[in-house]
């Protein structure tokens, strides 16, 4: 069955830097793009990037651009998130999702990880 | 970036009641709309795809309608395992946006 488990979240300062991991199974994992997506209190759900099958085009939300790189390991079967200057309102659960096919739904997701940032 | 209202922000309803959700684009998303459920804890949950395709084990209670800009989901017979918070999507354009959310309660 298909399965996404990511890992790497914690606590962590203001201004440092934190790598997201989604470890993927059950699925031909080269063929499909992967979302990451992260929920606050505040904001909700929050598309944050999402990076093609064979990770050659990288997409990202205006707030965290410049900040985030997303990028994949399709020989691990891992996607990545390396989050660099955090900021308080990055703080959520982060969510890896599986997009079913282009333009469709995110079918699959993880359990998600939480990153809280605080001094 | 498209925005996604939904509404109403919450609910409360009887077991058996019919349930609707709605959800408005800003501008026009075809059929490009997902529905998600997410309970308490827990990943959202694919309900409804392409506006009114039912995703595979999805109990046929629930269901999609709409195109361009406005969209519904009904649970036909609400259930006392549908206590969740739903979500629509859009999918037509990146950003990918989300509604704000409605949350389903059980009198």
């Amino acid at each position: 069955q298909v399965q996404l488990v990511e890992s790497g979240g914690g606590v962590v300062q203001p201004g440092r830097s934190l790598r997201l991991s989604c470890a993927a199974s059950g699925f031909t994992f080269n063929n499909y793009a992967i979302h990451w997506v992260r929920q606050s209190p505040a904001k909700g759900l929050e598309w944050v990037a999402v990076i093609s099958s064979d990770g050659n085009n990288k997409y990202y939300a205006d707030s965290v651009k410049d900040r985030f790189t997303v990028s994949r390991d399709n020989s691990k079967n891992t996607l990545y998130l390396q989050m660099n200057s955090l900021r308080a309102e990055d703080t959520a659960v982060y969510y890896c999702a599986k997009e079913s096919m282009r333009r469709g739904p995110n079918d699959y997701w993880g359990q998600g990880t939480l990153v809280t940032v605080s001094s | 970036d498209i925005q996604m209202t939904q509404s109403p922000s919450s609910l409360s309803a009887s077991v058996g009641d019919r349930v609707t959700i709605t959800c408005r684009a800003s501008q026009s998303i075809s059929s490009y709309l997902n529905w998600y459920q997410q309970k308490p804890g827990k990943a959202p949950k694919l309900l409804i795809y392409a506006a009114s395709s039912l995703q595979s084990g999805v109990p046929s209670r629930f269901s999609g309608t709409g195109s361009g800009t406005d969209f519904t989901l009904t649970i036909s017979s609400l259930q006392p395992e549908d206590l969740a918070t739903y979500y629509c999507q859009q999918s037509s354009l990146t950003p990918r946006t989300f509604g704000q959310g409605t949350k389903v309660e059980i009198k």
